[in-house]
């Protein structure tokens, strides 16, 4: 089983609707918890930060982490097409250097 | 925010030649970088953490005479691919951590990739 499971997609959506891509990991000593978004040959560039369990919001970005069923969800609200990309979640042990990410989910917003 | 600057952002090389990659941190000084692969549709493999003023640290299954990294200064780690074979092809991504922030839990940020291209 791996660390950090996130579904790859495709995932296709109507320019304006509410997207909810979602991660879960098995290991409970992940901490700090990440999403990131990766254009086309591109780097990824860092979208949510976050540390404790609850949500934490950012313009049309919420971040949700719920550790008791190890599960973390990035929601964007009002998509656009400029969100096409593909999203990372990623997290890390406290203390630790290494970061251990999902696949990545492709996420296409249509007009 | 803090801004990682990965050159070159493509090269194309011939089996068994050379290749450095560099990445500069621009705003920040980076004790610690990062080096990592990326296959088409896959999660990013971390590859060796790159340490200021001493060695690399390799990731289990990574050759070390192979990807070569040097990090001489506080803003700048190189990638070397040594004899570069078709199979080393594939995208290089370096990051860094602006430890300004939360220290070693502040988050990676990324350079935007080198598509390297063996033939």
């Amino acid at each position: 089983q791996k660390e950090v499971e996130q579904d790859p997609g495709p995932l296709s959506v109507p320019e304006g609707a509410i997207v909810s891509l979602n991660c879960t990991y098995s290991n409970s000593a992940f901490q700090y918890f990440m999403w990131y978004r990766q254009y086309s040959r591109k780097g990824p560039e860092l979208l949510m930060y976050t540390y404790s369990s609850g949500n934490k919001e950012d313009g049309r970005f919420t971040a949700q982490v719920d550790k008791s069923s190890k599960y973390i969800s990035l929601f964007i609200r009002d998509s656009q097409p400029s969100d096409s990309a593909t999203y990372l979640c990623a997290m890390k042990k406290g203390g630790g250097n290494k970061l251990t990410f999902g696949t990545g989910t492709q996420l296409k917003v249509e007009l | 925010g803090a801004v990682v600057s990965q050159h070159p952002s493509r090269v194309i090389c011939k089996s068994g030649t050379s290749v450095k990659i560099e990445c500069r941190s621009l705003d920040f000084q980076a004790t610690t970088m990062f080096w990592y692969r990326q296959f088409p549709k896959k999660s990013l493999m971390l590859m060796a953490t790159s340490n200021e003023g001493s060695k690399a640290t390799y990731e289990q299954g990574v050759e070390k005479d192979k990807f070569l990294i040097n990090h001489a200064s506080l803003t700048l780690s190189t990638l070397t691919v040594t004899s570069a074979h078709p199979e080393d092809s594939s995208f290089y991504i370096c990051s860094a951590r602006d430890l300004s922030g939360q220290g070693s839990n502040s988050p990676l940020h990324f350079g935007n990739g080198t598509r390297l291209t063996v033939t």
